[in-house]
């Protein structure tokens, strides 16, 4: 059983619309997440992180994190083509961010 | 210029031959990190180090070994390569409590 699941898409999203993405994890005791965008044939870039329950904002960015049904979900509002990517979803687990654990992404398309 | 620096970019090679990827940074983060990355898999871990005295094997270590030179290079090195290690590599460095920062890659292929 894969420690972090995503779906991997692609996930085809009009142009302005929002896009979700969710992310689970079977790790009760993890503490941090990420989100990294992986344009193809190009390296994994930082989008946000987040470790308190709730909600995470930043620009077109929210970030959700649920501890207790151990999902983490990637909202982007007013999707662009530019916003055509993998999203990779990554659990921090414990050790003050030393390792990560990631999901095999999600590819989002976004249609004009 | 780039924070982190992975050469070779691309590399062809063939099967039994001895490869040494290189990673250098100018963060100077004490955490450096090795990546591999195949289609549908996501990015696996190979080898880590939290400073220049500490390495630890990843999820996937066999066949891969790592050198730690100073705190701003990593080495990985296939002793001796085999077609199924044709991946996409990728370093990344972080410092305490900070998020992950990749290199650009190296796109290795093993005929």
């Amino acid at each position: 059983q894969k420690e972090v699941e995503q779906n991997s898409g692609p996930l085809s999203v009009p142009e302005g619309a929002i896009a979700s993405l969710n992310c689970t994890y079977s790790d009760r005791g993890s503490q941090s997440f990420f989100w990294y965008r992986q344009y193809s044939g190009k390296s994994p870039e930082l989008i946000m992180f987040i470790y308190s329950n709730g909600d995470k904002e930043d620009g077109r960015f929210t970030a959700q994190l649920n501890k207790a049904s151990q999902y983490v979900s990637l909202l982007i509002r007013d999707s662009q083509p530019s916003d055509s990517a993998t999203y990779l979803c990554a659990d921090g687990r414990t050790d003050s961010w030393g390792k990560l654990q990631f999901g095999a992404g999600t590819q989002v398309v976004v249609t004009p | 210029d780039a924070d982190v620096t992975q050469t070779p970019r691309n590399r062809i090679t063939k099967t039994g031959k001895r490869i040494m990827l290189e990673c250098s940074q100018t963060k100077g983060h004490d955490r450096m990190y090795w990546y591999r990355q195949d289609p549908g898999l996501g990015l696996r871990l190979i080898y880590y180090s939290f400073d220049v005295k500490d390495i630890n094997k990843g999820e996937i270590s066999d066949g891969y070994s790592v050198s730690r030179q100073a705190q701003a290079k990593f080495s990985l090195s296939l002793e001796s390569a085999i077609p199924n290690q044709t991946a996409l590599y990728f370093c990344a460095t972080a410092g305490s409590n900070q998020p992950q920062h990749f290199g650009d890659g190296t796109r290795l292929s093993i005929l």
